[in-house]
């Protein structure tokens, strides 16, 4: 039978180039987000984080946006370079009620830098 | 600091035996773990939840008989998959945290092979 929907969306860029991922957020009661990078076979590596009350976040190479209204998340990386290549997952938490401690991740973005 | 392992990294067992992934939390204690699994080209599912010292909390639709987690110590928890069938094979991801609602600190992942 045919898989049904499971396509990861996928982002190609030159190496030097800015890439933008993108990401929409499911609870409008969340708080809190994080940016995932992993590596095949790997668990996921830490990158930014942001809080609801802030709508942008820089660090370094990267940059986070939240626009709280359409609950949209993006995540910048400037200069992107081949280490790069990778999946990229938000995630968010802070749903409220007894389930504001856990991570809910986004379907993922693949990101593949040409050298 | 922060880091968590787990054991072992990659597994393959017959249908029908039973298999136990461990996760540490190396250089913290961890009053909370979770367990994540994680199907190709699809993102991180929470299966269930593991405080040190108390039965895990799982989510819908996962099978507490099936996947049986033990939280005995701030720095180990283990999650077996009982009488497991070609369709429990997957990523497994644990995460630790200080306390439920810090911040997750994610293993490398343990691969499940079930033929």
């Amino acid at each position: 039978g045919e898989s049904v929907g499971l396509h990861l969306p996928t982002l190609s860029v030159q190496e030097g180039d800015n890439s933008i991922i993108n990401c929409a957020y499911s609870n409008s009661a969340s708080d809190y987000f994080i940016w995932y990078k992993q590596e095949s076979g790997k668990g996921p590596q830490f990158i930014i984080d942001i809080r609801s009350n802030m709508d942008k976040r820089q660090g370094q190479r990267v940059t986070v946006l939240l626009n709280k209204t359409v609950k949209h998340l993006s995540l910048q990386i400037a200069a992107t370079q081949p280490g790069d290549s990778a999946v990229y997952f938000c995630a968010e938490k802070g749903g409220g009620g007894g389930s504001n401690y856990k991570l809910t991740f986004g379907k993922g973005t693949l990101l593949t830098v040409n050298p | 600091g922060a880091v968590v392992s787990q054991h072992p990294s990659w597994v393959i067992c017959k249908s029908g035996t039973s298999v136990k992934i461990e996760c540490r939390s190396l250089d913290f204690q961890a009053t909370t773990m979770f367990w994540y699994r994680q199907f190709p080209k699809q993102s991180l599912m929470l299966m269930a939840t593991s405080n040190e010292g108390s039965k895990a909390t799982y989510e819908q639709g996962v099978e507490k008989d099936k996947f049986l987690i033990n939280h005995a110590s701030l720095t180990l928890s283990t999650l077996t998959v009982t009488s497991a069938h070609p369709e429990d094979s997957s990523f497994y991801i644990c995460s630790a945290s200080r306390t439920s609602h810090n911040e997750q600190f994610f293993g490398p992942g343990t691969r499940l092979t079930v033929l």
